[in-house]
């Protein structure tokens, strides 16, 4: 069945550093990977998302680059702040299997001031 | 404009019980998802719904069962809980078709003793 492997479980990042999240999909009809971040005693919130067509792409200090062949997406914060500490979460949904999103079980990203 | 709202937030039932709740849907979404997070994993799919119809469904019992009401909200009706059953359950909306990310709300605490 359909599956996301998320590494590392958890990160450890000085302030300003770079970090990185890396995610592989099992389901080659995926064509939509969102990454959510979740706050303690919260949802989980849509931070940025890429499509099957693109290769990357960028908002201000997150990025994510999506390798369809290898069915490998990343997650990338640069310039870590303290506030960027979360769980983070990717995911892949295929609208040809159905329409459920699959998550991955989530990355702790600790920023040390 | 007022996001995903989930009821109650913390819910202990006991083993055997019964339990419902509830979502309201970010205003102009139609569609509803369920998912159930366990402590420290990623959000499991349960199910989603659309037009009032479950349109896909996970790998859970029919002790799970949803509904979804013309102005759009949702249940989500659990029977003969069992202690396996105690997670974070949060309520997904989206707007079918056109926008594949979700708006989660703050989820429901479910613990059963």
């Amino acid at each position: 069945g359909e599956n996301v492997e998320q590494h590392p479980s958890t990160l450890s990042v000085q302030e300003g550093d770079s970090a990185v999240i890396k995610c592989t999909y099992s389901d080659s009809a995926s064509n939509y990977f969102p990454w959510y971040k979740q706050e303690l005693g919260k949802g989980p919130q849509l931070i940025i998302d890429i499509r099957s067509n693109v290769g990357e792409k960028k908002d201000q200090r997150i990025a994510v680059t999506l390798n369809k062949t290898a069915k490998h997406f990343s997650l990338h914060i640069t310039e870590t702040q303290p506030e960027d500490s979360a769980v983070y979460f990717c995911a892949a949904n295929s609208n040809t299997g159905g329409f459920k999103t699959i998550f991955g079980a989530g990355t702790r990203l600790f920023v040390k001031a | 404009d007022a996001g995903v709202t989930q009821s109650p937030t913390h819910l202990i039932k006991t083993r055997g019980q019964q339990v419902t709740l509830r979502c309201s849907p970010k205003s102009g979404h139609d569609t509803v998802s369920w998912y159930q997070q366990a402590l420290g994993q990623g959000p499991q799919f349960i199910f989603q719904y659309y037009e009032e119809e479950e349109r896909q469904r996970g790998n859970f019992p029919d002790r799970f069962s949803g509904h979804q009401f013309p102005n759009y909200s949702s249940e989500l009706n659990v029977n003969a809980l069992l202690l396996g059953d105690s997670a974070l359950y949060l309520c997904a909306s989206s707007l079918v078709d056109r926008d594949y990310g979700y708006t989660f709300g703050s989820g429901t605490r479910l613990t059963v003793v």
